[in-house]
């Protein structure tokens, strides 16, 4: 089964770029996805990339994957006090429950 | 419509209540999902039912029991819960189709005493 590993926080000033990352073990992952969650909320799906991709960029997120490291990253560009959140990495192969890494809470400082 | 949605947003219930959490969706989703989450833990899988048959239960104690009477609604009925089911319930729904994304609902913050 995938075994997903998250760096629990991270800390940005406001306006600087977060990268949150993410490295798993089952290259047979098809479909990558990032979720944020704020606090007393359910999950908000933001951004996916297929496996098939190296990179995928949606306004200020890019979504990098190196299949060969097995690693992903979600890049935010300016990150503002409301992107504070915990920020999860899923992984699916298409017709099979999300794999869900443990979590980055993401702390930006005014 | 393109949301999921869930009742009630708290629940407080003892040990020898019984309650039941129900999820909503309208986008014509086949499969649907019952998730537990607990504090600064990611989401746990609890049950998955596709096309309003269950086809996941990974293993979760009888106490709780979902039920799916139709496309668009799933129940999850709890008895003779246990403080430690105390947690968030998420509700998520998914599209058959290439990306498989899964929209969650914003839960239900259930505590048991």
């Amino acid at each position: 089964g995938e075994d997903v590993e998250q760096s629990l926080f991270l800390s940005v000033r406001e306006g600087d770029s977060s990268v949150i990352n993410c490295t798993y073990t089952d290259s047979s992952s098809t479909y990558l996805y990032w979720y944020k969650q704020e606090p007393g909320a359910g999950l908000q799906l933001l951004t996916y990339i297929f496996s098939n991709m190296d990179m995928k960029q949606d306004q200020r997120l890019t979504v990098l994957l190196n299949k060969k490291d097995k690693h992903l990253s979600l890049r935010i560009a300016d990150t503002q006090t409301g992107d504070s959140a915990i920020y999860f990495c899923a992984f699916s192969q298409g017709n099979t429950p999300l794999v869900f890494g443990k979590g980055t809470r993401l702390s930006v400082i005014a | 419509d393109t949301e999921v949605t869930q009742t009630p947003k708290h629940l407080v219930m003892g040990m020898t209540n019984k309650k039941s959490l129900k999820c909503e969706q309208h986008m014509g989703h086949r499969a649907m999902y019952w998730y537990k989450q607990k504090a600064k833990k990611p989401p746990e899988l609890m049950f998955v039912y596709s096309y309003e048959k269950l086809s996941i239960n990974e293993s979760v104690p009888s106490r709780f029991s979902p039920e799916c009477p139709n496309s668009s609604l799933l129940n999850l009925h709890l008895h003779a819960l246990q403080p430690e089911d105390s947690a968030l319930y998420l509700c998520a729904s998914t599209s058959p189709g290439a990306r498989n994304e899964q929209f969650f609902g914003p839960g239900t913050r259930l505590t048991v005493l």
